[in-house]
């Protein structure tokens, strides 16, 4: 098992483009979440899905969007880039069945010039 | 969400024990204490839960206090690959982690 893809890994923006981070599971988890941690700081929560079809917004959802049509694919969009944006992204999953540890992906560090 | 505080920083001497705190006085009654770990550059990972009991895997165990307004991770041996940042996260959901600074441990050779 793979577990949690991210990418693009590293990726550079200007202010205004938009673009879409993708995350894969293949562990058949029913949840999956989007953080960003920012130099120095804990991760924050923008958005979770708890499954196909549902999504709600965490700590800081302003300026993304996310959707889950399948349940392994849970992709983050990024609708007109900021510098306030600047981050690394992770994605995560879990599910009750193993007793709802978040299993995180690699990572995304993204720069917003 | 319970509020949580633990220290900034601890240190310690390669192949000694840790303790690492935290406080979590506002925990309602159905939240597990989860911890993970996040080691430089890479994701957060999963160290160890529980809810009442003390608990223990391979990695550490966890002490609870009785009135579960504080907790203790227990890293037994630290090693150089235990330098991390420790965050300790009060939640009943699978689903919303919330993240506070965490503790950075730093081991000493």
């Amino acid at each position: 098992n793979a577990g949690v893809t991210q990418t693009p890994k590293f990726q550079v923006l200007k202010t205004g483009q938009s673009m879409t981070l993708q995350c894969a599971q293949d562990m058949n988890h029913e949840y999956m979440s989007w953080y960003r941690q920012d130099p120095g700081m804990g991760l924050r929560l923008i958005h979770y899905s708890v499954g196909a079809g549902i999504t709600d917004q965490g700590e800081v959802p302003n300026g993304y969007n996310v959707s889950r049509s399948t349940t392994e694919d849970f992709p983050l969009r990024l609708l007109s880039a900021a510098p306030s944006q600047t981050s690394v992204y992770f994605c995560a999953s879990s599910s009750p069945s193993v007793g709802e540890k978040l299993f995180f992906g690699s990572g995304t560090q993204l720069s917003v010039l | 969400d319970a509020k949580t505080t633990q220290p900034n920083s601890m240190e310690s001497n390669e192949e000694e024990p840790v303790h690492l705190p935290c406080n979590h006085s506002t925990i309602s009654g159905t939240d597990y204490i989860h911890w993970y770990r996040q080691l430089p550059s890479q994701g957060p990972e999963y160290v160890i839960h529980g809810l009442t009991s003390n608990v223990n895997n391979r990695m550490a165990s966890l002490a609870i206090a009785e009135d579960r307004k504080s907790s203790t991770l227990i890293l037994h041996r630290a090693t150089l690959r235990d330098a991390a940042v420790y965050y300790c996260i009060p939640t009943n959901t699978g689903n919303q982690f919330y993240f506070g600074t965490g503790t950075s441990l730093t081991v000493i050779p």
